[in-house]
């Protein structure tokens, strides 16, 4: 069953901004990935927070988890028209077999 | 330097055919995955292979049945072929199950007429 949910389902911004994207879950976790899709390609793996890790960075990403909300939010700073994509969490659910769950995803446009 | 190819990227038939989809991967990992991504980008787990042995099999239809000759590649046959199948269909590796990191293929987009 889906699991991870993204907030927004879609997000429009100009170049330079930043863009903050949500995701819900419902059940306990090990740990979150967040990755990017870009149109017609496979996804690629972002960042990996895990249940004990409260903030994560890797260049202009930034990643934190909120086990108590359950919810974990990607904010990527100073926006560039290459990082239009579509961003997806997933969770890896404590004893669930160890398989990931995908949410729907949020589809970013970063405008020039 | 590739390293998780399917193929083919495209593939159009019609219903009642069988078809397969080939998965390489090069980086050594343990873990293969099939994923299916609908048209609302979706993305559904389908199988799970780790050395050679089925792991996961996400209640699919017994039409689609994984075949990992060895633990590099995962090949997904597809028989008597449904308008319902036409999706994206994605290989992935890991170096373990569970936790780590996926890396994905580029997907096979199946239309099926």
């Amino acid at each position: 069953s889906q699991q991870g949910e993204e907030d927004p389902q879609a997000l429009s911004i100009q170049e330079g901004e930043n863009a903050t994207m949500n995701c819900s879950y419902k059940t306990s976790i090990n740990n979150l990935q967040w990755y990017r899709q870009n149109s017609g390609r496979g996804l690629v793996h972002l960042i990996l927070i895990r249940s004990n890790e409260r903030e994560k960075h890797s260049g202009r990403l930034r990643v934190t988890l909120d086990t108590s909300k359950k919810s974990s939010s990607l904010l990527i700073t100073a926006s560039r028209a290459a990082d239009t994509a579509s961003y997806f969490c997933a969770t890896d659910n404590a004893g669930n077999n160890r398989k990931l769950i995908w949410g729907l995803g949020t589809s970013l446009a970063v405008n020039p | 330097d590739t390293a998780v190819s399917q193929t083919p990227k495209y593939l159009v038939t019609q219903m009642g055919n069988d078809k397969s989809i080939k998965c390489e991967q090069n980086l050594g990992h343990d873990t293969m995955y099939w994923y299916k991504q609908d048209s609302k980008k979706f993305l559904k787990i389908m199988f799970s292979y780790n050395n050679k042995e089925l792991i996961i099999n996400e209640t699919v239809p017994n039409r689609f049945s994984p075949k990992s000759p060895d633990k590099a590649h995962l090949n997904l046959h597809i028989n008597s072929l449904e308008l319902g199948d036409s999706a994206v269909y994605f290989c992935a590796s890991s170096p373990q199950g569970g936790s780590s990191p996926l890396h994905f293929g580029n997907g096979t987009r199946l239309t099926v007429t």
